[in-house]
């Protein structure tokens, strides 16, 4: 079985400029998942869908991310315009169901200049 | 935002030693989970826990759901080299499928 995929792996930018996260959960599952782990720290919970719905997106910065499950498979963050403070890594995850144990991909390290 | 608190924050650990370690929190949580983090790559689930009081091992790694419902304990036996790494607890807050993480405990094992 595939596992949670994510590109890019890493990405470089400035501030203000406009950055976007690519995630292919796991065949099959209706949930995904995408945090922010700054370094040093776990991950934050930004914002959750359940197939192409959001549930949860209590703490996604609102005037600058914004997120996107289009057909309820892929998923798409992206930053606009990106911050110093927005430097880390954007993990994707999924899982079968709402509260069932979620996998992770490898995760986008993000570096802001 | 809110993370749980995980002791202790780091660890230097000899080889073939065991290794204990917990997550605590205020609030009651319904499903703990434990993973394992390592450097470049997403956490890698280890042990998912049910109930208050359950004892669940996967190979060397025990893992506890406390009776309060608001802690819980993984201990890994004689560890090995690869048990380097960072290992993260999960929370899921009772009544709702949102899982809160922990602060991680990085763990580094001296051969």
């Amino acid at each position: 079985e595939a596992g949670v995929a994510q590109s890019p792996r890493y990405k470089i930018i400035e501030k203000r400029q406009s950055v976007a996260f690519w995630c292919n959960p796991i065949s099959g599952h209706a949930t995904l998942y995408w945090y922010q782990q700054i370094l040093g720290q776990g991950p934050k919970l930004l914002i959750q869908f359940q197939n192409n719905g959001v549930v949860d997106d209590s703490q996604l910065p609102k005037d600058r991310f914004s997120a996107e499950r289009l057909k309820g498979v892929d998923s798409t963050l992206k930053i606009q315009p990106a911050k110093l403070e927005d430097s880390a890594v954007y993990l994707c995850a999924s899982s079968f169901n709402r509260g069932d144990w979620q996998y992770f991909g490898p995760g986008t390290r993000l570096t802001v200049t | 935002g809110q993370q749980l608190n995980q002791s202790p924050q780091s660890m230097f650990i000899q080889e073939g030693e065991d290794v204990s370690m917990n997550c605590t929190s205020s609030s009651i949580f319904n499903t703990w989970l434990w993973y394992k983090q390592d450097p470049g790559e997403g956490p890698v689930l280890l042990i998912a826990l049910y109930k208050a009081g359950e004892l669940t091992s996967n190979g060397r790694l025990t893992a506890q759901f406390g009776i309060t419902r608001k802690d819980s304990f993984l201990n890994i036996s004689a560890s090995i080299p690869s048990d380097v790494g960072i290992y993260f607890c999960a929370g899921q807050w009772r009544g709702t499928y949102k899982y809160i993480f922990g602060t991680g405990t990085r763990l580094k094992v001296l051969a």
